[in-house]
């Protein structure tokens, strides 16, 4: 099982309706999760970061964790076109030597079709 | 302010030879880590440095190493280079130690391998 997992996509979704992204995790430790939007040739941004169970919202853009589930998700409301790129799940891992590492999906890519 | 600055920008390589990338995170930021980015998959995580002390590292062989140094700058090496060294490196800082704060991401070095 692969620690952070996502759809690799590609997921197209029509200009205006909410867009569903979602990534699952092996490490039921994790405390902390990240969103990020990868543009193609470019690095990543940071859209959201969750800590807690239930839901946190910015803008048109909403991140879900579950933690009994091992699942976080992240819904954009309203899609427009420039929303169009990879979106990267992020996961702290605890190793077992006790450090720490960033753990990344393998990304989906997500097209706002106008 | 100045973001994560990375150089260089591009850099071309034949197997076998040895190379530096340099990292400098935004100002007051003390924690720096690196990461490899092969063409369509996520970020994956190679060190990670604090107050010049390496704090975690990856999956990554021995032909991978990095230091930081006093203005908190860093460089990873990667010496006796295999075309599967052939990725985006990325760079991030943070404010803190803990990879539970969200990292700022740097442009990255596209690092080719003939």
């Amino acid at each position: 099982q692969k620690e952070v997992e996502q759809n690799s996509g590609p997921l197209s979704v029509p200009e205006g309706a909410i867009a569903s992204l979602n990534c699952t995790y092996s490490d039921r430790g994790s405390q902390s999760f990240f969103w990020y939007r990868q543009y193609s040739g470019k690095s990543p941004e940071l859209i959201m970061s969750i800590y807690s169970n239930g839901d946190k919202e910015d803008g048109r853009f909403t991140a879900q964790l579950n933690k009994a589930s091992q699942y976080v998700s992240l819904l954009i409301r309203d899609s427009q076109p420039s929303d169009s790129a990879t979106y990267l799940c992020a996961v702290n891992i605890i190793t077992n030597f006790g450090n720490e590492k960033l753990t990344f999906g393998t990304g989906t890519r997500l097209t706002i079709i106008p | 302010d100045a973001g994560v600055t990375q150089s260089p920008t591009h850099l071309i390589k034949t197997r076998g030879q040895q190379v530096t990338l340099r990292c400098s995170p935004i100002s007051g930021h003390k924690s720096v880590s690196w990461y490899q980015q092969v063409l369509g998959q996520g970020p994956q995580f190679i060190f990670q440095y604090y107050e010049k002390e390496e704090r975690g590292r990856g999956n990554f062989p021995d032909r991978f190493s990095a230091r930081q140094f006093p203005n908190y700058s860093s460089e990873l090496n990667v010496n006796a280079l295999l075309l599967g060294d052939s990725a985006l490196y990325l760079c991030a800082s943070s404010l803190v130690d803990s990879l539970n704060q969200p990292q700022h991401f740097g442009d990255g070095t596209r690092l080719s391998i003939l």
